[in-house]
């Protein structure tokens, strides 16, 4: 149990066009998803914490209207990277959580973006 | 900001314990402590979490100091399979953001 899954595994897109990554939990109901971004060699950075019907909250230093996200459903999380720009080029990696007592996180296997 | 400070890389015989350290001693009251794994180019897996027990699963122990300020995680007979980096994490069981720290990269050497 616990499965997360990631949509698309990896994507190439042209610089300025916009980008759409689904999360999705397979087998729970994910009260809280998050997402993280990841450059090469470096470790994983929380970007933002999305609670099913409510807005996202960002970290200091990310631009929510630059990374849309989407939690419409308790299995389903989006991240859509507007606009984007070589230097969003990265390894994004989304996890789930369901409510139980210690709250531990289920990962997704990432989605590498490279942006021309 | 990370409130885990790991060493950057460890090596470790193959079939031998890999004893695998981590300082948190700014951990609250409520914060559990949590171990992942990340092989390359992949999203991290769980291996173990715990509050002050010492904690055992299939996959490894969780040794946690009295005082909670630090803890050891031991994969009991390491396999090349194990070479990862491993991530400490102590979260809140509130809220539960993860804010990585820099890991340890663990190669399991034939």
């Amino acid at each position: 149990g616990a499965v997360v899954s990631q949509h698309p595994s990896w994507v190439i897109c042209k610089s300025g066009t916009s980008v759409k990554i689904e999360c999705r939990s397979l087998d729970f109901q994910a009260t809280t998803m998050f997402w993280y971004r990841q450059f090469p060699k470096q470790s994983l950075m929380l970007m933002a914490t999305s609670n099913e019907g409510s807005k996202a909250t960002y970290e200091q230093g990310v631009e929510k209207d630059k990374f849309l996200i989407n939690h419409a459903s308790l299995t389903l999380s989006t991240l859509t990277v507007t606009s984007a720009h070589p230097e969003d080029s990265s390894f994004y990696i989304c996890s789930a959580s369901r409510q139980a007592s210690s709250y531990e996180q289920y990962f997704g296997p990432g989605t590498r973006l490279t942006v021309t | 900001d990370a409130k885990t400070t790991q060493p950057t890389s460890m090596d470790c015989a193959e079939g031998r314990a890999a004893n695998l350290p981590c300082n948190h001693s700014t951990i609250s009251g409520n914060e559990y402590v949590y171990w992942y794994r990340q092989i390359h180019s992949q999203g991290p897996q769980y291996i173990i979490h715990g509050l002050k027990n010492n904690e055992t699963n299939e996959m490894a122990s969780l040794i946690i100091t009295e005082d909670r300020k630090s803890s050891t995680l031991i994969l009991p007979h390491a396999t090349l399979r194990d070479t990862a980096v491993y991530y400490c994490i102590v979260s809140a069981n509130t809220g539960n953001q993860f804010y990585f720290g820099t890991g340890t990269s663990l190669t399991v050497i034939p």
